[in-house]
């Protein structure tokens, strides 16, 4: 299985300061079809995964442009420009290039 | 939007079949997949069945143990789970996947329910 491995685990930011959360992969992800099925998903205590990226590095609509995807083949980031109270909480990559699909293990972002 | 129903606690052996009700998109025309999510394994796939119903897989920790269905008629997905183990004890969602048509993995994870609760004691 592909193995996904997030870091750091957690993650505390001052209000307006920039965070940034790594995906590492185990096996590229890049799918026959050429495309790279990577995604990036929040989540709140208590709710379900909010989608927020896929394929690297298209927002999904409604998603603020503070929250930036890059990468490529094995390596991947999200970007927040400047940390807003209402983006606490875990974040998790996705790969959805080789069955069965799996996660990173998440990171927590916090307001320092 | 997805709905899911039919969690509960049972005890390991038994089963337990959990529903997913759609609405405000074409269920017919995409796949779906249920995820399920604990505190120690986080987010895990459990299984996927193509639009047309024709294509399942299954994680290997519930194959021959889960079967998952849809009735497109109902606008419904289910999740038949047998034989349970206190390691199948999770929040269970599903999770809208990509159009037919499309490769797989292309626009998975759009929309989510808010899940059902399934703990497996002892």
């Amino acid at each position: 299985d592909v193995v996904l491995t997030q870091s750091p685990l957690s993650l505390p930011v001052p209000l307006g300061q920039p965070a940034s959360i790594s995906c590492r992969s185990t096996q590229s992800l890049v799918y026959s079809d050429g495309n790279t099925y990577l995604n990036w998903f929040h989540q709140r205590p208590g709710q379900s995964p909010r989608r927020l990226i896929y394929k690297i590095s298209i927002r999904d609509s409604g998603v603020p442009d503070r929250f930036s995807g890059t990468g490529s083949g094995t390596d991947f980031t999200l970007k927040i420009s400047r940390v807003e109270a209402e983006d606490v909480g875990v974040y998790y990559c996705m790969q959805a290039t080789h069955w069965p699909w799996t996660f990173g293990q998440g990171t927590s972002v916090e307001i320092k | 939007q997805l709905v899911e129903s039919g969690g509960g606690v049972v005890r390991t052996g038994d089963s337990l079949r959990l529903s997913c009700a759609a609405s405000g998109f074409a269920f017919q025309k995409f796949g779906i997949h249920w995820v399920r999510q604990t505190p120690d394994r986080g987010l895990e796939w459990v299984a996927f069945i193509r639009s047309d119903g024709d294509w399942e897989k299954y994680a290997d920790s519930v194959k021959g143990r889960f079967t998952i269905s849809r009735d497109n008629s109902k606008n419904s997905l289910y999740l038949l789970m047998n034989n349970l183990r206190t390691d199948d004890t999770a929040m269970y969602f599903c999770a809208k996947g990509s159009p037919f048509g499309t490769p797989v993995g292309s626009d998975a994870y759009d929309v989510w329910g808010q899940g059902t609760r399934v703990i497996v004691s002892s």
